[in-house]
C-alpha cells in the first residue's frame, strides 16, 4: 500500500453534472498529480500541484480543474460531465515535484 | 475490481520462467523512465526506475534495460509468479516534468 487515499471509491454521474474527487496524499508529501485512464490505456497526466499551486496541466479542457489544501490532499473537480469523461480518475503523490509518484487506487467514475 | 487493460497485448509466461516486457518510448529528449505494475482494481505500483545516464538497473528479481539509441526500455522478471499477473506499464518523462504513459501490456503467469 502507497499510502494515497481516494474518495469515492465508485461514482455514477449523469451528462452535464458536475463531481469532485478527492485525494489523500502519503504523508510528507506535497506533490499531487491526477491522471485519467480510460479502460484499456496508460494513464493521461490531467495536472500537478505542488505546495497549494498547480505545476503543470496535461491536454485537458478548463473544465477539469483542481485544488490542494495545506495538508496537502487535493480534489479533481469537473464540470459539464460528457460521456467520455468515464474513466478510472488517479491520483498519485510524490515527496517533492520531481520525485517518484505513488499511485492511490483510483475513483472509477461512470458517466450516463 | 474493474478490468484493466481488456485488449492490451498480452505476455504469457510459465510460472518460473523469465519474462521480458518491451516499451517504446517516443521522446528522445526524455530522461527518467518508470515501470509501474497494475493489478485489477488497483492503482499502479511503482516497480522500478532508471535516468537515462544509466543503461540498466536491477531490482529484486527486476532489471530494467534502457537503449537511448532506439528509444528502447525492457522490463525483466527473473523467476516469474503467479502474483506477477497484472498490466505493466512503462512511462517516460523529463525528470521533474509529468509522464507519458505508454499502453501497457498484460502479463499472464501460466501455473
Amino acid at each position: 500500500e502507497t499510502g494515497v487515499t481516494q474518495s469515492p471509491t465508485h461514482l455514477i454521474k449523469t451528462r452535464g453534472q458536475q463531481v469532485t474527487l478527492r485525494c489523500s496524499s502519503q504523508s510528507g508529501h506535497n506533490t499531487v498529480s491526477w491522471y485519467q485512464q480510460a479502460l484499456g490505456q496508460g494513464p493521461q497526466f490531467i495536472f500537478q500541484y505542488y505546495r497549494e499551486e498547480e505545476n503543470g496541466r496535461g491536454n485537458f479542457p478548463p473544465r477539469f480543474s483542481g485544488l490542494q489544501f495545506p495538508n496537502y490532499s487535493s480534489e479533481l473537480n469537473v464540470n459539464a460531465l460528457e460521456l467520455d469523461d468515464s474513466a478510472l480518475y488517479l491520483c498519485a503523490s510524490s515527496l517533492d515535484w520531481e520525485d517518484t509518484q505513488y499511485f492511490g487506487p483510483g475513483t472509477r467514475l461512470t458517466v450516463l | 475490481g474493474e478490468s484493466v487493460g481488456l485488449h492490451l497485448p498480452t505476455l504469457s509466461v510459465q510460472e518460473g520462467d523469465n519474462s521480458i516486457i518491451n516499451c517504446a518510448y517516443s521522446n528522445s529528449a526524455s530522461d527518467y523512465f518508470i515501470w509501474y505494475k497494475q493489478e485489477s482494481g488497483k492503482g499502479p505500483q511503482f516497480i522500478i526506475d532508471i535516468r537515462s545516464n544509466m543503461d540498466k538497473r536491477q531490482g529484486q528479481r527486476v532489471t530494467v534495460l534502457l537503449n537511448k539509441t532506439v528509444k528502447h526500455l525492457s522490463l525483466q522478471i527473473a523467476a516469474t509468479q503467479p502474483g506477477d499477473s497484472a498490466v505493466y506499464f512503462c512511462a517516460e518523462g523529463l525528470y521533474g516534468q509529468n509522464f507519458v504513459f505508454g499502453p501497457g501490456t498484460r502479463l499472464s503467469v501460466l501455473p
